[in-house]
């Protein structure tokens, strides 16, 4: 069955960095665009940013760009979210989702999240 | 861009229905057909529901409807059970040039 499993959150300072990480099984992951949403505290849900299959695409929300790094490896099955000059702002649980193959704006899975406190 | 409009709660009776509402501009929820409905459980991964505005995936519910009018979009649970108690988000497509997609603020259902 189709598994996302985000890794590589924690706590970290205001200003330092954190790489994300979502491993894929269950799928052919190179066939699907995957996307970054995530959830601050007690709001609702704001999408991060988007890739294409082979990385030839990818977009960003305003509120991250030029600061998050969105990456794929396809022979690793996995994703990944480079995040740099973290702001308390940036707190909140990240979650990997498939983009659905079948609508282009809808994600038919997603991971269980990881979560990410700026704080110093 | 501010978020799509979503009631903070909803609630019904078991056997009941309910409809969310998601509200936004002509420039995603009303300009085009690709709202989407996600079901979250505290704690577990989201779910998708209803997408491109009315369209279940397979292994959805039937209990489980969308509509749109205007800048609108509804999400209904007929039938209700205890297990659809969750946080409900809608989504869009916007024609923003600084996004992609635009969430709701979600709506907690209370099966009461």
């Amino acid at each position: 069955q189709v598994q996302l499993v985000e890794s590589g959150g924690g706590l970290v300072k205001p200003g330092g960095s954190l790489r994300l990480s979502c491993a894929a099984s269950g799928f052919s992951f190179s066939d699907y665009y995957m996307t970054w949403i995530r959830q601050a505290p007690g709001k609702g849900l704001e999408w991060v940013s988007y890739i294409s299959f082979s990385s030839n695409t990818i977009y960003y929300a305003d509120s991250v760009k030029g600061r998050f790094t969105i990456s794929r490896d396809n022979a690793k099955k996995s994703l990944y979210l480079q995040m740099n000059s973290l702001r308390a702002e940036d707190t909140a649980v990240y979650y990997c989702a498939r983009v659905y193959s079948t609508s282009g704006y809808a994600f038919d899975f997603w991971g269980q999240g990881t979560m990410v406190t700026v704080s110093s | 861009q501010s978020a799509l409009t979503q009631p903070a709660s909803v609630s019904g009776s078991p056997g009941q229905a309910i409809t969310i509402s998601c509200t936004g501009t002509s420039s995603d929820v009303g300009g085009y057909n690709y709202v989407s409905w996600y079901q979250h459980h505290p704690g577990k991964a989201p779910k998708l529901m209803i997408y491109e505005v009315s369209n279940r995936p397979a292994g959805v519910s039937n209990r489980f409807s969308g509509s749109k009018s205007g800048n609108t979009a509804s999400l209904t649970i007929s039938g209700l059970q205890a297990e659809d108690e969750a946080d409900y988000y809608c989504s869009s497509y916007t024609s923003s040039s600084t996004l992609y997609v635009l969430f709701g603020g979600g709506t907690k259902l209370t099966v009461l």
